[in-house]
């Protein structure tokens, strides 16, 4: 079956540090790859995504890869500001069959916490 | 603003009583989810719904059950058959092929 594997957290950086989440799958068909965010007390919002191989997700200065010969969608920021603190989650959505379409498979998630 | 309400944010559970969810969705989407979050853990998926009047079971629907008579609500009751409710339940939907919305989730806790 599909499956999501991200690094553990929580991971604690200073204000202005590169961010790395390291997420890698496995999947049967032709999965799509997102990134969600989630503030505290909050639902998950989606950061970015990414539909077939060598796609570049984006948004708010974070950026992923889907590569596909690593079975991988590291999330990376250059400089974190403390505003992103939050858990991040890395999901994968298996469109390849109608029994699974739409279905997300989540990671664990990896919290992230930003001092000044 | 289109989205999803989910109501309420809090809610407390008795012993052997069962209560209920509510997820609203204003967005024309035709597919709806419920999932489960625990510390630590990432989102495990309870019901979902591609179209109204169908849902499938999850990976842990034991414990709980849903409809959907309207397209865009798709209610959850937690069962006194679950033993362990105390959990963050949050709903989302999707359209076309577009990735999931989700809704601010209700924290359920037993008293």
């Amino acid at each position: 079956g599909n499956s999501v594997t991200q690094m553990e957290g929580p991971v604690t950086l200073s204000e202005e540090a590169f961010l790395t989440i390291n997420c890698t799958y496995t999947a049967t068909g032709y999965p799509s790859l997102f990134w969600y965010v989630q503030y505290p007390g909050e639902g998950l919002q989606l950061l970015l995504k990414a539909t077939k191989a060598d796609d570049k997700g984006s948004n708010k200065g974070f950026e992923a890869t889907y590569r596909k010969e690593t079975t991988s969608f590291h999330l990376e920021k250059g400089s974190v500001q403390v505003s992103d603190s939050a858990v991040y989650f890395c999901a994968l959505s298996d469109v390849g069959t109608t029994d699974s379409w739409g279905k997300l498979q989540f990671g664990a998630g990896t919290q992230v916490v930003v001092t000044p | 603003d289109g989205g999803i309400t989910q109501s309420p944010k809090y809610l407390f559970r008795k012993e052997g009583q069962n209560v209920t969810l509510s997820c609203e969705q204003n967005l024309n989407h035709d597919a709806m989810y419920w999932y489960r979050q625990d510390p630590g853990q990432g989102l495990r998926l309870i019901y979902y719904s591609q179209i109204v009047n169908d849902f499938q079971k999850g990976d842990i629907a034991e414990g709980y059950s849903v409809s959907r008579e309207k397209k865009e609500s798709f209610p959850l009751t937690v069962t006194s058959a679950q033993k362990n409710p105390t959990a963050f339940y949050l709903c989302a939907s999707m359209g076309g092929h577009q990735p999931q919305h989700f809704g601010d989730g209700t924290r359920l806790s037993i008293l």
